[in-house]
């Protein structure tokens, strides 16, 4: 059973702090996604990763940069939170060889920047 | 340039009674689409997805219908129960990633 954890639930950061959020799986998934959800505006895709060590822009990555050091591990870096970064992050993890490519989400993480 | 629509915020049903979720998409490159669920304080999991080369893929309740001329999407669920009242997102894929849509509340009433 596939399992993603990100590291929290809840956060609240003041404007221009760095934050990190981080994701893990535990099924040797090769691809890695984070989206951000906001009402009415679905999930839009920041940042995502095929392997260790890549990363490719998403739809909206400006304001945010990602890291993957490790297989199992994709962070989420908010260089100078602001405000507009307020939001519900979602971690997502896929199979490489699977051509539906079926994301297996994380429980997200509430980010509120004051 | 939006690529999927959900036209649809919102969907009340009775219970028993059949859901039929709606998304349109505007590129034909897609491979495969999908249909997430979601409930509250919880990601996003997968439901049932269909490949670009087929019309109909069913699940028990459920089944997604795939009208490529229309470039349309359906998901029907019979019967409903309270149970599947979540938000359901619609996704399109291709070349490794998914482009999401809005998302539809869908509320089945007992």
């Amino acid at each position: 059973d596939v399992k993603v954890t990100q590291s929290s639930r809840y956060l609240v950061k003041r404007t221009g702090e760095k934050v990190f959020l981080e994701c893990v799986q535990d099924m040797d998934h090769e691809n890695m996604f984070w989206y951000r959800q906001d009402p009415g505006l679905g999930l839009r895709l920041i940042y995502f990763s095929y392997d260790v060590k890549m990363k490719e822009k998403g739809d909206i990555p400006e304001g945010y940069s990602v890291s993957r050091e490790k297989k199992e591990r994709f962070s989420l870096i908010l260089e100078s939170a602001s405000t507009n970064q307020t939001s519900m992050y979602l971690c997502a993890s896929s199979l490489g060889r699977d051509p539906a490519g079926e994301q297996y989400f994380g429980p997200g993480t509430r980010l509120t920047v004051t | 340039d939006q690529q999927v629509k959900q036209n649809s915020p919102s969907l009340s049903v009775q219970e028993g009674r059949i859901s039929i979720l709606n998304c349109d998409y505007t590129n034909s490159m897609f491979d495969y689409f999908l249909w997430y669920k979601k409930y509250p304080a919880e990601g996003p999991t997968f439901l049932i997805s269909i490949s670009s080369i087929k019309d109909k893929n069913e699940d028990g309740r459920f089944t997604v219908f795939l009208n490529k001329s229309a470039k349309h999407l359906s998901l029907h669920i019979v019967p409903s129960q309270p149970g599947d009242s979540a938000v359901y997102f619609c996704a399109v894929h291709n070349a490794g990633k998914s482009t999401f849509g809005d998302g539809t509340t869908l509320t089945v009433k007992p």
